[in-house]
């Protein structure tokens, strides 16, 4: 079975501080690779997503990730946070032609940007 | 958003008595999901489905069941309450094809069990 892991579990940066959030997985195979985000009192949103091909992805909201194969990581990042990054950010990963049986995540890091 | 809509939003229950949690999607996805989220342990997969009538447990399954009779509807049901089961509850939804294991989540449904 596959397991995801989060360095972080609380980080705290200021206005226009960068940002990277690491992740790695343990699985044997080739696995699809996502993070997701959790603004306050809302729901999962994908914030980006790894099948295949440019290991380093690009998201929604100034959001990218590279994905190192040897490192079994996928690791998140942004240049510029803001205020409104404030969130609990998750990765998860699912095995390759899984047959979409379901996401494992990791336990959620919690971002706080202060003005 | 993804048109997934969950019933109810919030529920307060007793130990011991039954709950249904309901999932609705507009999508005509194949693919239902029931997760649960606790703090310090992010996500976990309780059942999924993987077409009407064909659902299959996840990593947590022990004291849920859950039914699939309509394409868009994914019923989530605790047989008994425990404490334990205090939770939010986000069901998701995915489709079929080369994008199937792209999963997209409804707003959850906050459960506590007294």
């Amino acid at each position: 079975a596959q397991s995801v892991s989060q360095h972080n579990h609380h980080v705290i940066l200021s206005e226009a501080a960068s940002l990277e959030l690491g992740c790695n997985y343990s699985y044997g195979g080739t696995v699809n690779l996502f993070w997701y985000v959790q603004y306050p009192g809302q729901h999962l949103q994908l914030l980006l997503k790894y099948f295949s091909g440019d290991p380093l992805v690009k998201g929604i909201k100034g959001f990218e990730a590279e994905f190192i194969k040897s490192k079994f990581s996928f690791n998140l990042r942004k240049p510029s946070v803001q205020w409104s990054d404030t969130a609990e950010y998750f990765c998860a990963v699912t095995p390759t032609g899984g047959g979409a049986d379901g996401l494992t995540f990791g336990k959620g890091t919690h971002l706080i940007i202060q003005p | 958003d993804a048109g997934i809509t969950q019933s109810p939003r919030h529920k307060v229950t007793e130990t011991g008595t039954p709950v249904t949690l309901r999932c609705h999607q507009t999508e005509n996805h194949r693919y239902m999901y029931w997760y649960r989220q606790d703090p310090g342990h992010g996500l976990r997969l309780i059942h999924y489905s993987y077409g009407v009538k064909d659902t299959d447990k996840g990593e947590v399954s022990d004291g849920y069941s859950v039914s699939r009779s309509k394409t868009e509807d994914f019923l989530l049901t605790l047989e008994s309450a425990t404490s334990s089961q205090t939770s939010v509850y986000f069901c998701a939804i995915s489709d079929s094809g080369r994008d199937q294991e792209t999963q997209y989540f409804g707003p959850g449904t906050r459960l506590l069990v007294l």
